[in-house]
């Protein structure tokens, strides 16, 4: 079955540490997103990356990278500079972009403080 | 949902009745609409979507209805189920940018 899957399911995050998501997918889709969900919010995105060996950011970019070296995979790094961590991360894939709807999403990367 | 929200507006549906979920977007330029589901612990998954030159699409049991004169979105579930429970949100696409909305959490009792 084709899909998204993301890992891991929880994770958790020490002081001054930065921590990867893993994003792959098998669809075959050309972009990919990483969205971050809140409570009470909308998703809100934090990169996305329309072909291999390119990204852009989103709204929220700060604290966060990510690489693109194989069209399956998109991870995401939280890094020490995001102050906020504590969310559930979605990735997220479509065919050729945001033109190109809907998006498929993953089950999510749930992450927290120690 | 863990992972969508403590303070959702909720819909709560007897088995078997009709359930209506709305949603209020925000820009008028917006060109498309999708409605997603997301249970418990789970990433959102499509039901349908609508082109913002048509006010109503038909799915499988659901049909979306679109009013553009009063930026309104509205998701329509027939004979609602047990399986149906879950946070269900909108989302416009906003020159080539997707929003999307906080959600209504539905649940259904037998």
């Amino acid at each position: 079955d084709g899909g998204i899957t993301q890992s891991p399911k929880y994770l958790f995050r020490k002081e001054g540490q930065n921590v990867t998501l893993s994003c792959e997918q098998n669809l075959n889709h050309d972009a990919m997103y990483w969205y971050r969900q809140d409570p009470g919010q909308g998703l809100r995105l934090i990169y996305y990356s329309q072909i291999v060996n390119d990204f852009q950011k989103g709204d929220i970019a700060e604290g966060y990278s990510v690489s693109r070296e194989k069209k399956e995979s998109f991870p995401l790094t939280v890094t020490s500079a995001q102050k906020n961590p504590t969310a559930f991360y979605l990735c997220a894939s479509s065919i050729e972009g945001i033109r190109r709807q809907p998006q498929h999403f993953g089950d999510g990367t749930r992450l927290s403080i120690l | 949902g863990e992972s969508v929200g403590l303070h959702l507006p909720t819909l709560s549906v007897q088995e078997g009745d009709n359930s209506i979920i709305n949603c209020a977007y925000s820009n008028s330029a917006s060109d498309y609409f999708i409605w997603y589901k997301q249970e418990s612990g789970k990433g959102p998954q499509f039901i349908i979507d609508i082109r913002s030159n048509m006010d109503k699409r038909q799915g499988q049991r659901v049909t979306v209805l679109l009013n553009k004169t009063v930026k309104h979105l509205s998701l329509q579930i027939a004979a609602t189920q047990p399986g149906d429970s879950a946070v269900y949100f909108c989302a416009e696409r906003s020159a080539d940018k997707l929003i999307f909305g906080t959600g209504t959490r539905l649940q259904v009792f037998p």
